[in-house]
């Protein structure tokens, strides 16, 4: 078990364009969480897997963003025509789903827009 | 919704020195964790504790959800105790999980 594991580290894109974050959480975690964070503030949450079903999303995730788990495993987030106000960090966490149910987050995917 | 306040925003030790975070929160909630999220941006687990006591070496923390506030202390820092400490609640609705609320977090600087 390597923990949550996020690809790329670093995202550098033009505005307009269509960007793609990859999340592989743990092994048998059947729970799957995005979340972005702005500088200086705290991570806000963007939408919740459980298995491969979208089960919530915030009001952050406009219709620019979309986000699939096929098959319950690995996640991605796509958010298309990219805005210099999407540039953020991009975190993944998974959970269990069992009982207590600490979140494990990923080391963030970080999306510069220009 | 559910609000998460944390204090104080900022925080500078000498190594060695003891600290105190609050995070309050504004309802009950149905889990409390504490992560400390490094210069790289990694948020790593602390303390899941929605309520009681618990301690992990150099650092404990003890969550009286009655009154709804956790606190995690600090004992002999280490300047690689340096970081921004977060507290997240989660607040499940209808019998389902909801998300982790966290707040805006303590910057912790501890000088040699």
């Amino acid at each position: 078990d390597t923990g949550v594991s996020q690809n790329p580290r670093h995202k550098i894109t033009k505005r307009g364009q269509n960007v793609t974050f990859r999340c592989d959480p743990i092994s048998e975690h059947n729970r799957l969480y995005w979340y972005r964070q702005t500088l200086g503030q705290g991570p806000e949450f963007l939408t919740y897997f459980q298995n491969e079903a979208q089960l919530e999303k915030s009001r952050l995730l406009s219709d620019r963003f979309s986000a699939e788990r096929p098959k319950g495993s690995f996640s991605t987030l796509e958010i298309q025509r990219t805005e210099q106000g999407d540039s953020a960090m991009y975190l993944c966490a998974s959970s269990a789903g069992r009982g207590t149910d600490t979140q494990y987050f990923g080391p963030g995917t970080r999306l510069t827009v220009l | 919704g559910i609000q998460v306040e944390q204090s104080p925003p900022d925080l500078i030790l000498q190594e060695g020195a003891n600290s105190t975070l609050r995070c309050n929160f504004s309802d009950s909630v149905n889990n409390l964790q504490w992560f400390h999220q490094n210069p790289w941006g990694q948020l790593i687990n602390l303390f899941y504790i929605p309520s009681g006591t618990k301690q992990n070496g150099r650092l404990s923390a003890t969550t009286v959800a009655t009154e709804r506030y956790s606190l995690l202390y600090i004992s002999s820092s280490q300047t690689t105790d340096s970081g921004v400490y977060f507290c997240a609640v989660e607040v499940y609705y209808g019998g389902s999980q909801g998300n982790l609320i966290f707040g805006k977090g303590t910057k912790l600087s501890v000088k040699p």
